[in-house]
């Protein structure tokens, strides 16, 4: 059975310096990755994806992820964190036989001023 | 439209009622998805619809829960007597097609409270 996850529940880093947000999976064959953010009282917004190729991968907003896949791991990284990037972030795999988008159960993230 | 699009956005019902949660998905895309997310919880997959095939059902956590997708495109999502801990965000997600390296994308919920 494929499963994500998202090892810390709140994530608190100063504005301007770097931050990462943790995610590991667990899937069948190759995976699909993706990450999420949900801002108070919305949906969620997709940020990035790994599908194939380039292990480093650009997103939305400044952020990327890194996807390893000796340590299974995708990583949510941006160089600078700025007070608006407070949201909730939400890892996500999708195994190659299966059509199902499985959630991580989501990280907080506190940039403070 | 140009998002997905769900209705209502807020929904208060009282226990044992019926309610039912609409979601119009992005023009054209065959796949269509329902998650739920309780407070301070992740999500949950509830039902998938891919173009004419039979829907995944799995998640649906009570046979008080059902979907269906209407000519490809709108669906409902109906909670029947609905309890308590039905409440939460309804959120609905559609895709281009079945392709596994596509961008699944969320409409804003809609957020039931059942009191």
């Amino acid at each position: 059975a494929q499963s994500v996850a998202q090892p810390e529940d709140q994530v608190n880093v100063a504005e301007g310096n770097p931050l990462t947000v943790k995610c590991t999976y667990s899937v069948s064959g190759n995976p699909y990755l993706f990450w999420y953010v949900q801002y108070p009282n919305r949906g969620l917004q997709f940020l990035l994806k790994y599908i194939t190729g380039d292990n480093l991968v650009k997103g939305s907003y400044g952020f990327e992820a890194e996807f390893n896949k000796s340590q299974t791991s995708f990583h949510l990284k941006k160089p600078s964190a700025l007070v608006s990037d407070s949201a909730l972030y939400f890892c996500a795999v999708r195994g190659y036989n299966t059509d199902k988008l499985i959630f991580g159960t989501g990280t907080r993230l506190q940039v403070f001023p | 439209g140009a998002g997905v699009s769900q209705s209502p956005s807020n929904k208060v019902t009282e226990k044992g009622k019926d309610v039912e949660l609409r979601c119009d998905p992005i023009s054209g895309h065959t796949a269509l998805y329902w998650y739920r997310q309780s407070l301070g919880q992740g999500l949950e997959f509830l039902i998938y619809f891919q173009g004419n095939s039979a829907p995944d059902k799995s998640g649906l956590p009570s046979d008080r829960f059902s979907a269906e997708r209407t000519g490809g495109s709108v669906s409902t999502l109906t909670i029947q007597r609905t309890q308590q801990e039905d409440s939460a965000v309804y959120l609905c997600a559609s895709s281009p097609d079945r392709n596994r390296g596509n961008t699944i994308y969320f409409g804003e919920g809609s957020w039931l409270t059942v009191v």
